[in-house]
Formats: C-alpha cells, structure tokens, sequence
C-alpha cells in the first residue's frame, strides 16, 4: 500500500457523461500528479498540482480538468467523455522537494473508467 | 519536445538470465533518473532511481547505471525470476518539475 488513495475504483459511464474522480496524497505529500493509461499503453502525464497550484501541465485535453484543495486532496473532471477517454487514470504524490530537486512518486490504485 | 526513448519494447530472457533495458533521454538538464516496475493490473512501483552525481547504482538484482555525455541510462537485472515479468518504465526529470517517461517495456521471463 503506497499510502495513495483513489476513488472510486471502477467507474463505467455513458458517452457525452461527465465524471470526477478523486485522489488523496500520501500524508504529508504537497505533490499530486494524474497519469491516463490506456490500454497497454505507457503512461501519460496530465497534470501536476503542488500545495494548491497547477504546476506542470501535459497532455491533457481541453475537456478535462483538474483542482487541488486546501486539505492537498485532488479531483479530475472528464466531460464529454469519449469512447476513447476509457482507461485507468492514476494518480501520484511526492514529498516536498526543492527546486530542481526531484523525490519518488508514489501512485495510487487507479481508477478504471469505461466508456460504453 | 523532451522525450525519452526505451528500449526494447519487448524483452524475452531465460530464468536466471540477466536482462538489460535501456532509456534515452533529451534533456541534458536532466538529473534524476528513477525506473518504476509495473505488474499486470497493478500501480507502477519506483525499484531503483539515480541521480546525476552518480554514475551506478545498485540494489541487489536490481542496478541502474547512467552515461550522461551519452544521455543514456540502463536498468540491468540478474538472475531473473518469473515475479521480475512486468512493465518496467523509465523517466527522466524535465526543467517544468515533471518526469519524462519511456514507452514501457514488457519483459517476460521463460521458464
């Protein structure tokens, strides 16, 4: 158990649907990142969060988007769900690091999101 | 754009065989290096990580090691057991505080 927690863990919707899911970081990790990966598929960075703020952005669409909240606890929204936004969305935490320092992710269980 | 190219993509070595992956990457700011072992249907997991003050890195089984004129790191394991089949994926740190991530390589052990 890496300390990560990510509801729900399934979650199968219709198309055009909008979805949120939810992280909650490792106690202490000011660092919240979200990954897509679909099918046999390596992972794809969407978007990284630190202590409130959007810090990095990858490849995330227009039609997603991403907060964290004062208690550090992250949500995803997807809308206008695609039959090709099914996948197992993750989401990571790190400590705290210093700039231009670099600490281990730590990833959650994953959702699995289905698109029918 | 910053990448980082793994390979190969798939990789099929006897029990008890070494096998070598390897990851090449963009960046030349670049300065941690970790790789993360995926299972099938589970997280993926950090198994060893470098930095670039070092050139080698070794945990067991398990090594890391980093040629930075070259942009190229490489994650060796030996004597494979069946439970080292897996994803295994390798990053490398961008200047915007993200990681840069390989393809993926599946690696499957033959008994």
């Amino acid at each position: 158990d890496s300390g990560v927690t990510q509801t729900p863990k399934h979650l199968i919707t219709a198309t055009g649907q909008r979805v949120t899911l939810r992280c909650s970081p490792r106690s202490g990790d000011l660092s919240v990142y979200w990954y897509q990966q679909s099918l046999d598929q390596g992972l794809q960075f969407l978007i990284q969060y630190y202590n409130g703020e959007e810090r990095a952005k990858g490849n995330i669409l227009e039609r997603f988007s991403a907060q964290q909240f004062p208690d550090l606890h992250s949500e995803l929204n997807l809308s206008s769900l695609e039959l090709g936004d099914s996948a197992l969305y993750f989401c990571a935490s790190s400590a705290r690091m210093r700039t231009g320092s670099y600490n281990e992710q730590f990833f959650g269980p994953g959702t699995r999101l289905t698109v029918l | 754009g910053e990448n980082a190219e793994q390979h190969p993509s798939t990789l099929s070595v006897q029990e008890g065989d070494s096998a070598v992956i390897k990851c090449t990457y963009s960046d030349s700011a670049s300065n941690y290096f970790p790789w993360y072992k995926q299972e099938l249907g589970k997280r993926p997991q950090l198994i060893i990580d470098i930095r670039s003050n070092v050139g080698e890195k070794k945990d067991q089984r398990i090594a890391v090691t980093l040629n930075k004129t070259a942009k190229h790191f490489s994650l060796h394991i030996t004597e494979t057991q069946p439970e080292d089949s897996a994803v295994y994926f390798c990053a490398a740190s961008s200047s915007n505080y993200q990681l840069i991530w390989g393809a993926g390589t599946k690696l499957i052990i033959k008994p």
